[in-house]
């Protein structure tokens, strides 16, 4: 089964700007998450998106938004890029099947470096 | 709010030995408990987890123990490997969402 996939891996971009990352889960995962890490913030929640409807969110400014799209890909989208938003931002899947033990499946990251 | 917390960044032991990872959470509303290991360039990798309602859950060489009481987890890696270290990030979790809060993670090194 192919794991969780980001794209792009890395990033370049200049404070104002805007980026578009991009995740496809698990084959039949429905729920997305996303989280961004920064070395002194640790990993920190953004939002998750289940069926296309965002479920959760965490503490961070309307410049971050996402979607889900009906096949479960997600996009998230960061506007009026800030240097503080220079991050590894991982993006999770989860089955949320009568199986679920809390673990989510991470990818490997899309690491955005704003300048 | 901090409510999950690793206190030791950093760990060294020798290989064969056991190796102790420590975290403590606030919020005794968790659903389950989970450690993951991570790399540099990779994403968490899931490891370990246990559900609120036990107090231990092995899977090989990882042990994880849970006491609710103290709200405190732990992960015990026995015999610990060179290639265990990495990385561990102690998380939690309710289970209506997965707004997973995690630790700030210790680095584990295993000498040869």
């Amino acid at each position: 089964k192919a794991g969780v996939t980001q794209t792009p891996r890395y990033l370049i971009k200049t404070r104002g700007q805007q980026v578009t990352l991009s995740c496809s889960p698990i084959s039949g995962h429905r729920s997305v998450s996303w989280y961004q890490q920064t070395p002194g913030q640790g990993l920190q929640f953004l939002f998750e998106y289940f069926s296309e409807t965002q479920r959760n969110k965490g503490n961070f400014p309307g410049r971050f938004s996402g979607r889900q799209f009906s096949n479960s890909r997600s996009e998230m989208n960061v506007s009026t890029l800030e240097l503080g938003d220079s991050a590894l931002y991982l993006c999770a899947s989860s089955s949320r099947d009568t199986d679920y033990t809390g673990e989510l499946f991470f990818g490997e990251g899309s690491r955005l470096t704003v300048l | 709010d901090q409510q999950v917390k690793q206190n030791s960044p950093s760990l060294s032991v020798q290989e064969g030995r056991i190796s102790i990872l420590n975290c403590d959470y606030t919020n005794s509303m968790f659903d389950y408990f989970l450690w993951y290991k991570k790399y540099p360039a990779e994403g968490p990798t899931f490891l370990i987890s246990i559900s609120s309602i036990k107090d231990k859950n092995e899977d090989g060489r990882f042990t994880v123990f849970l006491n609710k009481s103290a709200k405190h987890l732990s992960l015990h890696i026995v015999p610990s490997q060179p290639g265990d270290s990495a990385v561990y990030f102690c998380a939690a979790s309710h289970f209506n969402n997965n707004d997973m809060r995690f630790g700030a993670g210790t680095r584990l090194t295993v000498k040869p």
